[in-house]
């Protein structure tokens, strides 16, 4: 039979709107994460990252929020434009592991 | 500063040829990751350097693919003998602390 592949959650808002995309993670020992985007055809890209010491930290245009009481992270991107739609992964590493742990990501699409 | 750098972008080879794929990653990073990326399983790492040594090597999927890092600035993942089921895109990644950062991949198809 023909391969199902992953079904991305995907989120879809209007253009200029805030976007919040959200994230669970598993391991309680995990004390550090970071956000990808990757657009259609190229590599995962950088956007933010944030330890466990903190619970908030602001980019441009972006906000990285950390709940580790529910091991939960999100992340904000305020006024959301046309060049925002991409699929955004979290990830997440322990201390002295270089290894990440990504999730399954979610499709951001952003209507005109 | 180039970012890490791989090739080729595509690569396009019948079922039993060898593949090569190449990674330069940043000039200063100790780390270097290959990843491979498909629909069905999304991103999972393979394998990772530290120092050109492999640390980790327990995502290879099978004998048929090997990896090597001969200077710190030069990464081969390769595919001998290469199946349909190989086709992918291949991510490589480096770091110097924790944050990776990924080149542009290969598109791999084996027919």
């Amino acid at each position: 039979g023909e391969s199902v592949g992953l079904h991305l959650p995907t989120l879809s808002v209007q253009e200029g709107d805030n976007s919040i995309i959200n994230c669970a993670y598993s391991n309680s020992a995990s004390d550090y994460f970071i956000w990808y985007k990757q657009e259609s055809g190229k590599g995962p890209q950088f956007i933010i990252d944030i330890r466990s010491n903190m619970d908030k930290r602001q980019g441009q245009r972006v906000t990285v929020l950390l709940n580790k009481t529910v091991k939960h992270l999100s992340l904000q991107i305020a006024a959301t434009q046309p060049g925002d739609s991409a699929v955004y992964f979290c990830a997440e590493n322990s201390q002295g592991a270089q290894k990440l742990v990504f999730g399954q990501g979610t499709r951001l699409t952003i209507n005109p | 500063d180039a970012g890490v750098i791989q090739s080729p972008r595509h690569e396009v080879t019948e079922m039993g040829q060898e593949v090569t794929l190449r990674c330069k990653p940043i000039s200063g990073h100790d780390y270097l990751f290959w990843y491979r990326q498909t629909m069905m399983r999304g991103l999972e790492l393979l394998i990772y350097f530290n120092n050109n040594v492999p640390i980790d090597d327990s995502g290879m999927p099978e004998d048929r693919f090997s990896a090597k890092m001969p200077n710190a600035s030069f990464s081969t993942l390769k595919i001998q003998p290469s199946e349909p089921r190989d086709s992918a895109v291949y991510f490589c990644a480096s770091s110097a602390h924790d944050t990776q950062y990924f080149g542009p991949g290969t598109r791999l198809t084996v027919l």
